[in-house]
C-alpha cells in the first residue's frame, strides 16, 4: 500500500544527544516536509525539500538539520542546539509543487527528553 | 500575511447533534487553497477536503459539509448527526504564494 511511514514512534533524546527521525514516502510525491506540533497548537514548518538534493527552512528550522538523498527519504536530526525538543514531529509530502499541492500525513513520532 | 483563525478551542457535542466548526483566514493572495484535515488520538492527520480560492460552491461529502465565502473570508466545516468516532482535532489550513499555515485547530468531543 502507498503511504508515509515515520519511525519510530516514540523517540528518546538524553541531553546534547543527535536524534534522527525518519520520514519514508512511497507515492511518488516530489515535495516533503516537516512539521513539529506543540500540545494545544498547530503545526509549524521546520523544513521542506521540493526536489532531492534541495531543501528550504521553515518558520523554526534553528536546532534542526535534514537531508534527501532519494526521493523517498526526507530524515530529520534533531539536534543538541534544539533546547526544546520535546514535541510530535510529522512528516508531509505533497505530488506537486508546495505552494498548491495538497499534502499527506505520516502517523508522526513523539520525541521526548530524559 | 497569512493566518488561519480557529476561534473555537473545544467543542463538546452529544451524538447525532449536528456541529460546525469555524475557520477565519487571512490572505493577499488572489490564488489560494483551503483545506481541512482531521487528527484523531492516534495522532496522524487525515486530509478531508481541499477547496481552490475561485471556487466558492459548497461541497457535501456524506455527513461532512464545508461553506466557503470570500467574501467573509470563512470556511467553516459542518458535521451533521455526528459520531463518537468523530471525535479529533480538527485543523484547517491555508496555502497561497508561501508556506502552507494552519490555524491551532479545535478538539472536538463527541458524548455518546
Amino acid at each position: 500500500d502507498g503511504g508515509i511511514t515515520q519511525s519510530p514512534k516514540y523517540l528518546f533524546r538524553k541531553e546534547g544527544q543527535n536524534v534522527t527521525l525518519s520520514c519514508e514516502q512511497n507515492l511518488n510525491h516530489d515535495a516533503m516536509y516537516w512539521y513539529r506540533q506543540d500540545p494545544g497548537q498547530g503545526l509549524r514548518l521546520i523544513y521542506y525539500s521540493q526536489i532531492v538534493n534541495d531543501f528550504q527552512k521553515g518558520d523554526i528550522a534553528e536546532g534542526y538539520s535534514v537531508s534527501r538523498e532519494k526521493k523517498e527519504s526526507f530524515p530529520l536530526t534533531v539536534t543538541s542546539a534544539q533546547k526544546n525538543p520535546t514535541a510530535f514531529y510529522l512528516c508531509a509530502s505533497s505530488p506537486r509543487g508546495r505552494q498548491i499541492g495538497t499534502q499527506y500525513f505520516g502517523p508522526g513520532t513523539r520525541l521526548l527528553v530524559l | 500575511a497569512q493566518k488561519v483563525t480557529q476561534a473555537q478551542t473545544e467543542i463538546s457535542v452529544v451524538e447525532k447533534e449536528d456541529v460546525t466548526l469555524d475557520c477565519v483566514y487571512e490572505t493577499r493572495d488572489t490564488t489560494y487553497y483551503l483545506f481541512w484535515y482531521k487528527q484523531p488520538p492516534s495522532g496522524e492527520l487525515v486530509f478531508l477536503i481541499r477547496r481552490n480560492s475561485f471556487d466558492e460552491q459548497n461541497e457535501i461529502s456524506g455527513r461532512y459539509s464545508w461553506n466557503f465565502q470570500k467574501s467573509t473570508s470563512s470556511f467553516n466545516f459542518t458535521i451533521t448527526a455526528s459520531q463518537v468516532v468523530d471525535s479529533a482535532v480538527y485543523f484547517c489550513a491555508l496555502i497561497g504564494n508561501a508556506d502552507m499555515r494552519f490555524g491551532a485547530g479545535t478538539r472536538l468531543t463527541v458524548k455518546p
